[in-house]
């Protein structure tokens, strides 16, 4: 079965700062990891993705991932954080195609000016 | 760049009676599937359907629901009898063949609000 666990399901930083969203994974097999961004009344949309290739990833508006298989982490991670940051982002976990995605709770960014 | 669409955005409806959200997958995309978004909590997944059956469903997909792909395009969620507890934001998601990447593709979502 799988599973992600996201900590913090609120976290603050300032303008500037870096950005840290951890996600911790549980999967029987090698899974394929996501994180979606849902910005205030929109659907979700893919930022980032790792299937078993680079375990750095890097997506769209800055962010990047990193897969460690030993810590079963799979880490967002923004340098500088920008005001338009501000949503709420999601940690999914997959075993394959076609299957089901298995979504964190989430964790709602809020930048500070 | 290619979209899912999901119509309608938001639905009021009365409990017990049935409802039909519709979504428009991406050309070409062979797996389907629907979620749902309970305020304040995670994103569900309720069914995923690929070459024209249901492939995998959770708990919450009891006999009130329902999928198809009636016309070759549109996929739809049907509630027949709606109670309170279905109110919620439903994802339509569509994700390439086997050969290409394993992204599941959102739609923007149908809030439903079920008085």
């Amino acid at each position: 079965a799988q599973s992600v666990t996201q900590l913090g399901s609120h976290v603050s930083v300032s303008e500037g700062a870096l950005v840290l969203l951890r996600c911790n994974y549980s999967s029987s097999v090698p899974p394929y990891l996501f994180w979606y961004v849902q910005y205030p009344n929109q659907g979700l949309q893919l930022l980032l993705k790792y299937t078993s290739a680079a375990t750095l990833v890097k997506g769209i508006n800055g962010f990047e991932a990193e897969f460690k298989k030993s810590e079963t982490s799979f880490h967002l991670t923004k340098p500088s954080a920008h005001m338009s940051d501000a949503a709420e982002y999601f940690c999914a976990v997959s075993a394959k195609t076609g299957n089901q995605f298995y979504f964190g709770t989430g964790t709602s960014l809020t930048v500070i000016p | 760049e290619p979209e899912v669409t999901q119509t309608p955005s938001h639905q009021v409806t009365q409990m017990g009676q049935e409802v039909i959200l519709r979504c428009v997958p991406i050309s070409n995309h062979l797996y389907f599937y629907w979620y749902r978004q309970i305020l304040g909590q995670k994103v569900e997944f309720l069914v995923s359907f690929y070459n024209n059956e249901i492939s995998e469903k959770s708990e919450i997909f009891d006999d009130q629901f329902s999928v198809e792909r009636p016309d070759g395009s549109n996929f739809t969620l049907k509630i027949r009898s709606t109670k309170l507890e279905d109110s919620a934001m439903y994802f339509c998601a569509t994700a390439p063949g086997s050969t290409s990447t394993d992204t599941q593709y959102f739609g923007p979502g149908t809030r439903l609000t079920v008085l």
